[in-house]
Parts: structure tokens; C-alpha cells; sequence
């Protein structure tokens, strides 16, 4: 099993959908989770934390489920703009090294 | 604000030629960094991290190494590319007081090896 598992996609939404995506993780001593947003051809660039109560920013909720072990990221309202590979990564107590997924294709359509 | 940049930004190699991308953070100090290769189609993939200067880490057995010649610097070399080098490299940098671990990448370099 790999450490850290996304859905490729693509999720092909239209304008205005809830969309959400799942990101599974193996490493029970993970404790920092995030989500990561990457254009084509660009870097990612950081979305959001996850914290154990789940947080919100704008259109975007994510939420940590630890007895499951995954975390998910709630997109609202899709916008054009929306449209990216969404990555998550978990890291490890103690760790500097986060393990990212190989990311989740959205493509949000008129 | 912190801030990272890495060049260049694209690069066209022949095989058996030698590489040197270089990344360098500027508004922070100590900052622990990273370089990952992204393939296509493929996920992040961690090469190297370096948690203070001379202090290098490798993940994963290969023709590449990295050097941290000063605290914000961190370069990528290789003395002879092959064709399965080519991809995406990302720099990265965490703050090292603070171990939740957000990274924060620059631009990228895009390496085709011909």
C-alpha cells in the first residue's frame, strides 16, 4: 500500500458543483496534513492546513478523519478558476518530510 | 515575506552533460530545504533535504547531488545527465522552528536531457 493515495481523476465538474476529493494515508504517527493546489506546469502552492477539527477557508473545507486515516477537501460552489491538481500531504511527528500524492485532477467546465 | 527563487527556469540538456540548478530563499533564517523531482505524470518525488549548510540528505541513490553552500543556497548538480533525469525540479523551504512542515516551492526548473 502506498503511503499516501489520491484518486488521479480527472473529477470533470461544471460551474457552481460541491466537489470533494479523498486523500488515504498509511503512517498512523502522521500528525501535520495539508493540501496543496498545482496549475499545469507550475509548483504547488499551498492551500490549506488540516487541523484535527477540520478547518474552512471560503469555498474550501477540509477535514481529517484519523481513525479512518484520510483527509478530504470539500470545494463549493466550483469556479472556472478552480481548475488544478489538487495534492495532499501527510508528514510524521517529528519529521521535516512530508509525503505528498500523487494529486487529483479537477476540471471545473462552464 | 519570505520568498524562494530557483533558475533557471527551463533547460535543455544533451546526455552526459553536466547540471547546476540553484535556489535561494530570501526573508527567513535557517530554513530547513528541499529538492523534489516531479516526472510526468507522476507525484512529488523528494531527492534531497538539508537542515542546516553542509548538511545534506539523500532519499534516493542516483547520479544527482546537492550542496548547501550558505544558509539560504541550495544547489543541484550533476556531472553527467541521463535521458531519466529529465522532469520537474522543485526547491523547496520549511521554517525549522516550526514543525507542522508547510513547504513552500519555487517556481521550478523544467529539464528535457536529449
Amino acid at each position: 500500500r502506498k503511503e499516501v493515495e489520491q484518486d488521479p481523476g480527472p473529477f470533470n465538474v461544471p460551474e457552481g458543483a460541491t466537489v470533494a476529493f479523498n486523500c488515504t494515508y498509511s503512517n498512523s504517527a502522521s500528525q501535520s496534513f495539508f493540501w496543496y493546489r498545482q496549475d499545469c506546469r507550475k509548483e504547488p502552492k499551498l492551500l490549506m492546513s488540516v487541523y484535527s477539527s477540520g478547518n474552512e477557508d471560503g469555498r474550501f473545507t477540509a477535514q481529517l478523519n484519523r481513525a479512518s486515516q484520510y483527509i478530504s477537501l470539500l470545494i463549493r460552489d466550483s469556479k472556472l478558476s478552480d481548475s488544478a491538481t489538487y495534492l495532499c500531504a501527510v508528514k510524521p511527528g517529528g519529521s521535516y518530510i512530508p509525503t505528498f500524492g500523487r494529486g487529483t485532477s479537477l476540471i471545473v467546465h462552464p | 515575506s519570505q520568498t524562494i527563487h530557483q533558475w533557471p527556469a527551463t533547460l535543455v540538456q544533451p546526455v552526459g552533460s553536466p547540471l547546476s540548478l540553484e535556489c535561494t530563499v530570501e526573508g527567513t533564517s535557517n530554513p530547513n530545504l528541499y529538492w523534489y523531482r516531479q516526472a510526468a505524470g507522476r507525484g512529488l518525488q523528494l531527492l534531497f533535504y538539508s537542515v542546516g549548510i553542509g548538511q545534506i540528505s539523500s532519499e534516493v541513490p542516483q547520479n544527482l547531488s546537492a550542496s548547501r553552500p550558505q544558509d539560504r543556497q541550495f544547489i543541484l548538480s550533476s556531472k553527467k545527465l541521463l535521458l531519466s533525469d529529465s522532469g520537474f525540479y522543485l526547491c523547496a523551504w520549511s521554517e525549522r522552528a516550526v514543525m507542522t512542515g508547510e513547504l513552500f516551492f519555487g517556481e521550478g526548473s523544467r529539464l528535457t536531457v536529449l
